[in-house]
C-alpha cells in the first residue's frame, strides 16, 4: 500500500490565485481529513469527511472547500489564496470503528504552500 | 473537547529512557489517550493509545495513572531518530463523526543528545 499520498509537495501561489491540493489513500478508509500546520504550532483541522459524499467543517474552514466523490480521494480547494494561508497542509485517513487498526490515523507527507 | 497539558520541550541522552508526561484532568470515562509523534518535516504518526491499563508496543509504553488524570509515554532507549514533537490527544471511544477528529495541541518537542 502507498498509504496516504499528497500532491504537490511544494507550491507557491500569488494572492488571489486558486488551486487544489490532492490527497489520495489506498487503504479503503472511510474517514479522511485535512489539517494545516503553521510554524511552531500543532495541527488544526480544516475539513473532514466520514465517507463518500459526506463532508463537514473543522476548526478553520474559511477559505477552503472540499468534496468527496470517491472513497479514495479528498481534494482541498483554495478558492482565492491569501498570505494567511501560507502553511503546511496534511491529509489524513483512518478506518471505520471496528476495522483493524481503527485507532490509528494515517497522515500524508504534507504539502508546503507559500502564498505571496 | 477534553484538554491535555504537556511540557513545551524535553531533552534526553541517547540510549537512555525518556518519560514524556501529559496531564488531562478533565478526561471523561470514555476518552482514550492517544499519542502521536511528528518527526521533522514529516506528517504525524501514531505511537500508542490506551484507556485504563498500561500498554506496550514495539515503539513505546504508555503508563496511565489510576485516576486517569495523567499519563506518561515511555521510550525505553531513546535514539536520535526519536527526536520529534510528541502529541498527547484524547479521543472519545465511540468516535463516529466529529468525535473521531484528533485535536492537536502544541505537544512536547523532544531533543535527543548523542
Amino acid at each position: 500500500n502507498a498509504g496516504v499520498t499528497q500532491t504537490p509537495k511544494f507550491q507557491v501561489l500569488k494572492t488571489g490565485q486558486s488551486m487544489t491540493l490532492q490527497c489520495a489513500q489506498d487503504m479503503n478508509h472511510e474517514y479522511m481529513s485535512w489539517y494545516r500546520q503553521d510554524p511552531g504550532m500543532g495541527l488544526r483541522l480544516i475539513h473532514y469527511s466520514v465517507g463518500a459524499g459526506i463532508t463537514d467543517q473543522g476548526e478553520v474552514p474559511n477559505g477552503y472547500n472540499v468534496s468527496r466523490s470517491t472513497t479514495e480521494d479528498f481534494p482541498l480547494r483554495l478558492l482565492s489564496a491569501a498570505p494567511s494561508q501560507t502553511s503546511v497542509y496534511f491529509c489524513a485517513s483512518r478506518p471505520s470503528p471496528g476495522a483493524s487498526s481503527y485507532n490509528e490515523q494515517f497522515f500524508g507527507p504534507g504539502t508546503r504552500l507559500t502564498v505571496l | 473537547d477534553a484538554k491535555t497539558t504537556q511540557p513545551n520541550s524535553m531533552e534526553s541522552n541517547e540510549e537512555e529512557p525518556v518519560h514524556l508526561p501529559c496531564n488531562h484532568s478533565t478526561i471523561s470515562g470514555t476518552d482514550y489517550i492517544h499519542w502521536y509523534r511528528q518527526l521533522p518535516s514529516q506528517g504525524p504518526e501514531y505511537v500508542i493509545h490506551g484507556l485504563t491499563s498500561n500498554v506496550n508496543n514495539r515503539m513505546a509504553s504508555l503508563a496511565i495513572a489510576e485516576d486517569r488524570k495523567s499519563s506518561t509515554l515511555i521510550l525505553h532507549r531513546a535514539t536520535l531518530r526519536d527526536a520529534a514533537v510528541y502529541y498527547c490527544i484524547l479521543r472519545a471511544e465511540n468516535y463516529g463523526g466529529s468525535q473521531g477528529n484528533l485535536i492537536f495541541g502544541k505537544g512536547t518537542k523532544l531533543s535527543v543528545k548523542p
